[in-house]
């Protein structure tokens, strides 16, 4: 167990619609980061937030955002869902602002149909 | 461009048969070079991290080296149990922040 907690660990929903996944990090890290994991494209980091200001972006799309709220958790959006979407979606977090070892959570299977 | 390449893309080893794992990367300036092992449907696991070229860290039958530009995962004698997929990653400097890229991973299996 690594201390990160994220739910739900399913959500099967339909094309257009919008999901909200959520991450807890491990007690006393002040990064997390999100990541996008497919079969195809191996994991794909989108962003990073640093004790609530956004850090570091990868390949997000616009349709997807993130925020990290006071109390450290954070919350990824996927709106206009395609089928492409379909992923796995792990949050991870770490001690620092970058260069530290991130511990991963269990990850979140996204299905869009 | 900054990049990560990992090889071989899978890995059949027999139980005891040692092998090695390699992680080349293309950075400007290396701020850690991290090693994850993933099972299958569940996040990756934090292994080593390395710094600096020439330091080596182990764990149990897991070993790991880094040069200037690339690093290796010695497993030494493998048991079943070390079946995975191992990832490695660095990180790239990009407009004042880091980004984190991880290589495509090897897929290890190991027979009894």
């Amino acid at each position: 167990d690594s201390g990160v907690t994220q739910t739900p660990k399913h959500l099967i929903t339909a094309t257009g619609q919008r999901v909200t996944l959520r991450c807890s990090p491990r007690s006393g890290d002040l990064s997390v980061y999100w990541y996008q994991q497919s079969l195809d494209q191996g994991l794909q980091f989108l962003i990073q937030y640093y004790n609530g200001e956004e850090r570091a972006k990868g390949n997000i799309l616009e349709r997807f955002s993130a925020q990290q709220f006071p109390d450290l958790h954070s919350e990824l959006n996927l709106s206009s869902l395609e089928l492409g979407d379909s992923a796995l979606y792990f949050c991870a977090s770490s001690v620092g602002d970058s260069h530290y070892e991130q511990y991963f959570g269990p990850g979140t299977r996204l299905t869009v149909t | 461009e900054d990049q990560v390449t990992q090889s071989p893309e899978a890995l059949r080893l027999q139980e005891g048969e040692s092998s090695s794992l390699n992680c080349s990367y293309t950075v400007s300036g290396l701020r850690g070079l991290f090693w994850y092992r993933q099972d299958p449907g569940k996040g990756p696991e934090f292994l080593f991290t390395l710094y600096s070229a020439g330091e080596e860290k182990e764990k149990e039958r897991l070993k790991a080296t880094l040069t200037k530009k690339e690093s290796f995962l010695h497993i030494t004698a493998p048991k079943p149990e070390d079946s995975a997929t191992y990832l490695c990653a660095v990180q790239f400097a990009s407009g004042g922040s880091y980004i984190p890229t991880f290589g495509r991973g090897t897929s290890l299996i190991v027979h009894p």
